[in-house]
């Protein structure tokens, strides 16, 4: 059964900051996704990697297979990125395994 | 493409209740998915459907619900009857292939029910 661990699980930080949220999981896989569902609202596909990195204007993703490790980036952090944030690993039958999450604030 | 579309919106009822939740994939999609959010549990998977075929419904808390897919193009969650305890957000999901395995997950903007 793979597990995914989201650190840090909550955090408050000032606009313009860079914010890094890590993802480890247990078992291998192929390819992780990043979500982000902001209060109250829909879930967005951020990104679906499944090696090196990607990047989607201020956010970058990066990730380790070999390491069990990925990491979303948030360069000159504004308000509007508060939300959560999410890396379900998908289980042995390719079904996504979904934890709380990081919930992030950007302060003005 | 205009992503999934979930409908309605919200969805107020009493509890006793039937609730038809409705949603369309993004055309070409192989692999639809309901999901629930609550505050408690987070977001569970329901069921999930590939080639409009029910795969997995294990999700599915009790023979109060139901989900079918009768074409490529249109899925409906239904709960019979309803109770307050099944108040959520109800998301649809597809994907071309199988998620965990380098397909993007697009998700609808959910479905608000509250049961009274």
């Amino acid at each position: 059964k793979n597990e995914v661990e989201q650190s840090p699980q909550n955090l408050t930080a000032q606009e313009g900051e860079f914010i890094t949220i890590n993802c480890s999981y247990s078992v291998g896989i192929s390819a992780l996704h990043w979500l982000q569902q902001h209060p109250g609202g829909g879930i967005v596909s951020l990104f679906m990697l499944s090696s090196g990195k990607k990047k989607h204007g201020r956010l970058i993703a990066t990730i380790n297979i070999q390491e069990k490790h990925s990491s979303l980036h948030i360069t000159a952090s504004h308000p509007r990125d508060s939300a959560v944030y999410i890396c379900p690993p998908p289980d042995s039958n390719y079904q996504l395994i979904w934890g709380a999450g990081t919930k992030l604030i950007i302060k003005p | 493409d205009a992503g999934v579309i979930q409908s309605p919106r919200h969805e107020v009822t009493e509890m006793g209740q039937e609730v038809t939740l409705r949603c369309k994939p993004i055309s070409g999609h192989d692999y639809l998915f309901w999901y629930r959010q609550t505050m408690m549990r987070g977001l569970e998977l329901l069921i999930y459907f590939n080639n409009n075929v029910p795969i997995d419904d294990s999700g599915m808390p009790e023979d109060r619900f139901s989900a079918k897919m009768p074409n490529a193009s249109f899925s409906t969650l239904k709960i019979q009857p309803s109770e307050p305890r099944d108040s959520a957000v109800y998301f649809c999901a597809s994907s071309p292939g199988r998620p965990g395995y380098n397909s993007p997950l697009h998700f609808g903007n959910g479905t608000r029910l509250t049961v009274t």
